[in-house]
């Protein structure tokens, strides 16, 4: 069953500007996972942000969580045309390695 | 290169025909799974498989069978009574502890 929602659904951008995307989730969670995927290919993994942490950085990416509101946000700074995707987040709430993953956010970063 | 390898990238069914999507891997991981991908929608999981020779049915089982004989293979079986076959299905694969999945790039499966 899908537990995460992205919000918004679509974001369009300037290159350059900042992307930023929020994941709700329903129940409590292990760990939270933000995937992209580019159009007609598979997820590629990005971050993976445990339960008891509050921030993640990779690069240009930055991931919070905050358990209490049980949601999460991704943040792209200084966005390319490459950044141009659809961006998945996957709750982990159980120890049988099942992921949920929410509808997504697609992202498209105009030159 | 390690990796997930799915195959072929488009298939076509007739109709009452069962057709067979292969997923294999080379990265040593004992997790599979199987996800199901309708448009601008999130991934929804078909079957799983922890261990060879075991799998658990996901959200979506009805219509689809696996098997997993090998660590490395994890083919999954679209039946004619699945009757809304058209989809983009993906695989996976994992390790154990909160590691994150690897994805193959997917068949897309049409109905002629």
């Amino acid at each position: 069953s899908q537990q995460g929602e992205e919000d918004p659904q679509a974001l369009s951008i300037q290159e350059g500007e900042n992307a930023t995307m929020n994941c709700s989730y329903k129940t409590s969670i292990n760990n939270l996972q933000w995937y992209r995927q580019n159009s007609g290919r598979g997820l590629v993994h990005l971050i993976l942000i445990r339960s008891n942490e509050r921030e993640k950085h990779s690069g240009r990416l930055r991931v919070t969580l905050d358990t209490s509101k049980k949601s999460s946000s991704l943040l792209i700074t200084a966005s390319r045309a490459a950044d141009t995707a659809s961006y998945f987040c996957a709750t982990d709430r159980s120890n049988d390695y099942k992921l949920s993953f929410g509808a997504g956010t697609t992202v498209t970063v105009r030159a | 290169d390690g990796g997930i390898t799915q195959s072929p990238k488009y298939l076509f069914r007739k109709e009452g025909q069962n057709v067979t999507l292969s997923c294999e891997q080379n990265l040593n991981h004992d997790a599979m799974y199987w996800y199901r991908q309708d448009p601008g929608q999130g991934l929804r999981l078909i079957y799983y498989s922890q261990i060879v020779n075991d799998f658990q049915k996901g959200d979506i089982a009805e219509g689809y069978s696996v098997s997993r004989e090998k660590k490395e293979s994890f083919p999954l079986t679209v039946t004619s009574a699945q009757k809304n076959p058209t989809a983009f299905y993906l695989c996976a694969s994992t390790s154990p502890g909160n590691q994150p999945q690897h994805f193959g790039d997917g068949t897309r499966l049409s109905i002629l």
